[in-house]
């Protein structure tokens, strides 16, 4: 599967959007992307994938580049409840269910 | 519906002990994964099972081992237990077939303390 890099961290203010970036240069045609959030203390909480269109769900938008060579998770008004470590994450398709998880970015709402 | 439960929620072991860590998924869901989630390290993927049969392995040395039961439930063991098996371990069930490959839902974790 192909490598993320993704911000260390961020910061947002409350009810504004969170825009979180994440650059896979390497994924292939075949590759799915993942957006998994870890809010402290608690297992990861899968929040969105797409393969080419931007995908959009009751959480949050996934915007990803024509080239597909990066994306953007969006939540469009953050709160205080969303400050989580955010995972941006790779995988083919297929029966393979392993999941490589990078160290995702630590996004902070602020009041 | 009920989610993916895990038990014992905390536990405490000493160097050279085992133990028995007790997974049960979503109802319906099929594949079962485990993994490992130390601050030095992060999450790192151990063992998928479907229908009872290990599909993929990460990289842990053989004293990590589980299995799963015709109910899908799933357990993990960790004999010999050294200092550096602390960790929060997760399981996390999907459903083959109606979930993307990558659509997994954890359960809340086992934190492991070796002293």
């Amino acid at each position: 599967d192909a490598k993320t890099t993704q911000p260390t961290s961020m910061d947002c203010a409350e009810g504004r959007a969170a825009n979180l970036p994440c650059n896979h240069s390497t994924i292939s045609g075949n590759e799915y992307v993942y957006w998994y959030r870890q809010i402290h203390s608690q297992g990861p909480q899968y929040i969105i994938h797409g393969l080419k269109n931007n995908e959009t769900n009751e959480m949050a938008s996934l915007i990803i580049t024509e080239d597909r060579k990066s994306s953007t998770l969006i939540l469009p008004h953050a709160t205080l409840r969303d400050t989580a470590v955010y995972y941006c994450i790779v995988k083919s398709g297929g029966s393979n269910y392993k999941l490589t998880f990078g160290k995702g970015t630590l996004l902070t709402v602020n009041p | 519906k009920a989610g993916v439960t895990q038990t014992p929620r905390y536990l405490i072991k000493t160097r050279g002990q085992q133990v028995t860590l007790s997974c049960s998924p979503i109802s319906g869901h099929r594949s079962v994964s485990w993994y490992q989630q130390t601050p030095g390290q992060g999450l790192q993927f151990l063992f998928e099972y479907f229908s009872e049969t290990q599909r993929n392995k990460g990289n842990f040395p053989g004293r990590f081992s589980g299995r799963q039961f015709s109910n899908s439930r799933s357990e993990m063991n960790v004999s010999t237990l050294e200092l550096g098996d602390s960790a929060l371990y997760l399981c996390a069930s999907s459903l083959p077939g109606r979930s993307a490959p990558g659509e997994l839902f954890f359960g809340e974790g086992s934190r492991l303390t070796v002293l």
